[in-house]
């Protein structure tokens, strides 16, 4: 199985200012991906974070907003650029390893208050 | 697109009955995961279905899936308190899709 590790676990933030969310696998994985779940929701996917290049986004998330970084295979970073309270949420980082890539595992999430 | 539906949304059950949480979803996938949320935590996956007909059993719940009726239940057995969660049904691979969620609450 593969561990996920989030950091920070959560925070408090103005509105206007960013945040950067990093998040690190315990192996090599081969895809990673960003969710965004609202309290008492469900998670909706952000981005697919892609090793070497551009994140491939979901309809309604664009990368000037949710800037996202995968600069290996265990590492990746989502930015959330200029926050407004509707991004009051928590973040979640999941990843499909390599040797169980049936399974995809979910990180401990980053609880985002946004005042 | 993809859509998944969970139901029932909030279920209240009473200690040592049984009840299934069903996941209908809209367009054809061979695999299907269901995913336990308690309170303030992250997704804990329970099992992965991979084929028509599969079934897998892990203490007091089991979960199926039929692929040609796009549907997979999760079947609760003689319920206790520690079951208390939401749960999650998941289908796809690249993205994965998730139901809304099926609170579940157990009471003596």
């Amino acid at each position: 199985s593969a561990v996920i590790s989030q950091k920070p676990s959560r925070d408090i933030c103005q509105r206007g200012t960013s945040l950067t969310i990093q998040c690190q696998v315990d192996s090599q994985v081969t895809m990673m991906f960003w969710y965004r779940q609202q309290p008492g929701q469900s998670l909706t996917l952000i981005a697919t974070a892609n090793q070497g290049s551009e994140a491939t986004y979901e309809s309604g998330f664009v990368i000037d907003k949710f800037p996202i970084s995968r600069p290996n295979l265990t590492f990746s970073t989502l930015t959330v650029s200029n926050m407004s309270p509707e991004d009051s949420s928590i973040y979640l980082c999941s990843a499909r390893s390599v040797a169980g890539r049936d399974t995809q595992y979910f990180g401990p999430g980053t609880r985002l208050t946004v005042l | 697109e993809l859509k998944v539906e969970q139901n029932p949304l909030f279920l209240s059950m009473q200690e040592g009955k049984n009840y299934t949480i069903y996941c209908n979803y809209s367009t054809t996938s061979d695999r299907l995961y269901w995913y336990r949320q308690d309170p303030g935590k992250s997704l804990e996956s329970l099992f992965v279905l991979l084929s028509n007909g599969a079934v897998k059993q892990e203490g007091r719940l089991m979960a199926s899936l039929d692929t040609k009726a796009r549907l997979s239940t999760l079947h609760i057995t003689a319920a206790v308190h520690d079951l208390s969660a939401t749960y999650f049904c998941a289908v796809g691979f690249s993205p994965l899709v998730f139901g809304k969620g099926t609170r579940l609450s157990v009471i003596a």
